[in-house]
């Protein structure tokens, strides 16, 4: 358990539905992050907030959009995606950007 | 181009022995690398880090070594134990580019019994 909490743990979504995926951590950090993994690919950083703030868009297209209303959660909201956004979304929280990370478990999504 | 890289996908090493996984990265601004342990079903799990102002870091069985000439980092795992297999990856930071973590692509260990 690293305090780091991810909901749903797994997501089957059609290409034309919306869902959003939950983050939440109660650890008093400040810095939040979604991390994308593919099958053999490294981990890809996809957003960064610090203090609520988006600090970080790493090139993802806007079928991915994220939400930080507050600095315990973090949502990704998911529209139209394509199969190969099928993956597993990490969610990772810190006390400020560049310390040590603490992931959740992660949502495997399945675009069908 | 990945910064980061593991270039062995998979290492399997008996139990009680020596497990060294390696990481290579390119970018001579980092000065800050983690080592991170993902079990299946799991998120990654921080392991141990170390500053690029150290050529080493131990904790308990885990040994980082930072040759920053080679660009190079390792970890070391002595004695292995079964529980240790999982997936491992590398990350490296730079505190002027904001510090964000770029990520290995992962090395598999299986510790056999």
């Amino acid at each position: 358990e690293t305090g780091v909490t991810q909901t749903p743990r797994h997501l089957v979504m059609g290409m034309t539905n919306k869902k959003s995926l939950k983050c939440e951590q109660h650890l008093g950090h400040n810095a939040m992050y979604w991390y994308k993994q593919s099958a053999k690919k490294p981990l890809e950083l996809m957003f960064v907030y610090n203090f609520k703030e988006q600090t970080e868009n790493n090139s993802v297209p806007s079928r991915f959009s994220p939400e930080c209303p507050n600095s315990s959660h973090l949502f990704l909201h998911l529209h139209t995606l394509q199969p190969e956004d099928s993956a597993l979304y990490l969610c990772a929280s810190s006390l400020q950007t560049g310390a040590e990370a603490f992931f959740g478990q992660g949502t495997r999504l399945t675009v069908v | 181009d990945q910064q980061v890289k593991q270039n062995s996908p998979s290492l399997s090493v008996q139990e009680g022995r020596i497990s060294i996984l390696n990481c290579d990265y390119t970018n001579s601004m980092f000065d800050y690398f983690l080592w991170y342990k993902k079990y299946p079903a799991e998120g990654p799990t921080f392991l141990i880090s170390i500053s690029s102002i150290k050529d080493k870091n131990e904790d308990g069985r885990f040994t980082v070594f930072l040759n920053k000439s080679a660009k190079h980092l390792s970890l070391h795992i002595v004695p292995s134990q079964p529980g240790d297999s999982a997936v491992y990856f590398c990350a490296a930071s730079e505190y002027n580019a904001g510090n964000m973590l770029t990520f290995g692509g992962g090395t598999r260990l299986m510790v056999k019994p």
